[in-house]
């Protein structure tokens, strides 16, 4: 089955600790995107890569990186920078054009504590 | 920029009651997506409109795109307890920026 896969489910780090989420996806598409969801907000969107050895700052990049040197995998690490990192991180991919023209795929979200 | 309100933020039905969810932009649209999250789960595409007054039907739920493409409607009829969760819109920006903006969800519980 093609999908997108997040690991860990549950992820608890100190603070002062960079932390690395985990996104692979085997739908072979070529747009992959991070968002964060906290409670009673909607998705902001944290990086988005259109293409493998590029990546685009989305609304809440501070405090966080990506790379892209595959097109299954689109890893996010979460700085000791980023002031608030306690969340629910969702990846996802689009098969074509973007988010927004065509139906985002998610994963089952990572949900990080940061004490 | 561009904001994407929508309400209610919760609503409590009993089995069978109708429930409609709201969203409206600050700006026009290009189009917009409708996206369910199960509790503790993640979003699942629901639909995509496109065009002014549009209205599309899946079973029990009707999607609306208003005329001015600043806002849209979720109906779901006679709620059944698989309904539960949250339903989120997302516009996507009809300048320059193609940003695709998440509203703040509506949360359905139901009871039977």
């Amino acid at each position: 089955d093609g999908g997108i896969t997040q690991s860990p489910k549950y992820l608890f780090r100190k603070e002062g600790q960079n932390v690395t989420l985990s996104c692979e996806q085997n739908l072979n598409h070529d747009a992959m995107y991070w968002y964060r969801q906290d409670p009673g907000q909607g998705l902001r969107l944290i990086y988005y890569s259109q293409i493998v050895n590029d990546f685009q700052k989305g609304d809440i990049a501070e405090g966080y990186s990506v790379s892209r040197e595959k097109k299954e995998s689109f890893p996010l690490t979460v700085t000791s920078a980023q002031k608030n990192p306690t969340a629910f991180y969702l990846c996802a991919s689009v098969r074509q054009g973007t988010a927004g023209n065509s139906p985002l795929h998610f994963g089952n979200g990572t949900r990080l504590t940061v004490t | 920029g561009q904001q994407v309100m929508q309400i209610p933020q919760y609503q409590h039905v009993q089995e069978g009651e109708d429930f409609t969810t709201y969203c409206n932009s600050s700006t026009t649209l290009s189009n917009i997506q409708w996206y369910k999250q199960r509790p503790g789960g993640h979003p699942v595409f629901l639909i995509q409109l496109v065009k002014s007054g549009e209205v599309k039907k899946q079973k029990r739920l009707t999607f609306q795109f208003g005329e001015a493409k600043k806002n849209s409607s979720l109906h779901i009829t006679a709620t059944q307890t698989t309904d539960v969760g949250t339903y989120f819109c997302a516009g996507l920006g009809s300048d320059a920026t193609n940003k695709l903006i998440f509203g703040t969800g509506t949360l359905l519980a139901v009871q039977p």
